[in-house]
């Protein structure tokens, strides 16, 4: 069974520059979930979509956003890049079994290093 | 979870001694607790978790954790470690803030020594 697939795996941008990040998900998992993480700070929680929604949303300015896709892919769309947003971008899908969201075990991708000149 | 503490950002460990990574979080409402592995030049796994019940959790690769609520600590434990345990380990809170959010802490780099 594949895993979660991220594309591309390397990205460099200039400052200003917009740019879409793509995650698939396991197959039968509904939902999908974006981290950033920056050198020495950690996973920081970027979004969560189900079911085509967004579900809940990190401390991230508006210039970050994505949506779901009816297959359960997902973008992930940052605008007016900055150099502080270099980082990795971890993509996670999980099955988000309703109510019991929260237990899930969340599959992660390799991630996309994106790298602001 | 209002926070989660990763208290060491290093953890140099010779082979097969014992290793003990402490997470400590912060908040108001119930959680769930997590710990995920992160191995060179990939992307994270979970080792293992918490949901309910016994508060002494087994996970892969001979890791368990202590969810210990009054310390809101969950601590993770490998009695003997060995060189391809060398990776970066995070511990995460999932809570439910209108909507499940799960805060990870800034991870911590187990290093294992020959």
């Amino acid at each position: 069974e594949a895993g979660v697939t991220q594309s591309p795996t390397h990205l460099i941008k200039t400052r200003g520059q917009q740019v879409t990040l793509r995650c698939s998900p396991i197959s039968g998992h509904t939902s999908v979930y974006w981290y950033q993480q920056a050198l020495g700070l950690g996973l920081q929680f970027l979004l969560w979509y189900d079911e085509g929604e967004e579900r809940n949303r990190g401390n991230f300015p508006p210039r970050f956003s994505g949506r779901q896709f009816p297959n359960y892919s997902s973008e992930l769309n940052v605008n007016a890049l900055e150099l502080e947003d270099s980082a990795l971008y971890l993509c996670a899908s999980s099955l988000a079994l309703g109510t019991l969201a929260g237990t899930d075990t969340q599959y992660f991708g390799p991630g996309t290093r994106l790298t602001v000149l | 979870a209002q926070s989660v503490t990763q208290l060491d950002s290093q953890v140099p460990v010779f082979e097969e001694a014992p290793v003990e990574l402490r997470c400590n979080y912060s908040s108001s409402v119930s959680v769930y607790l997590f710990w995920y592995v992160q191995y060179p030049n990939q992307g994270l796994q979970l080792l293992l978790k918490y949901l309910s019940g016994s508060t002494l959790v087994k996970g892969i690769n001979g890791f368990e954790a202590e969810f210990n609520k009054s310390q809101t600590s969950f601590h993770l434990r490998k009695p003997s470690v060995h060189i391809s345990d060398t990776a970066e380990y995070f511990c995460a809170v999932s809570e439910d803030t209108g909507g499940f959010k799960t805060i990870f802490g800034a991870g911590t780099r187990l290093f294992v020594k020959a």
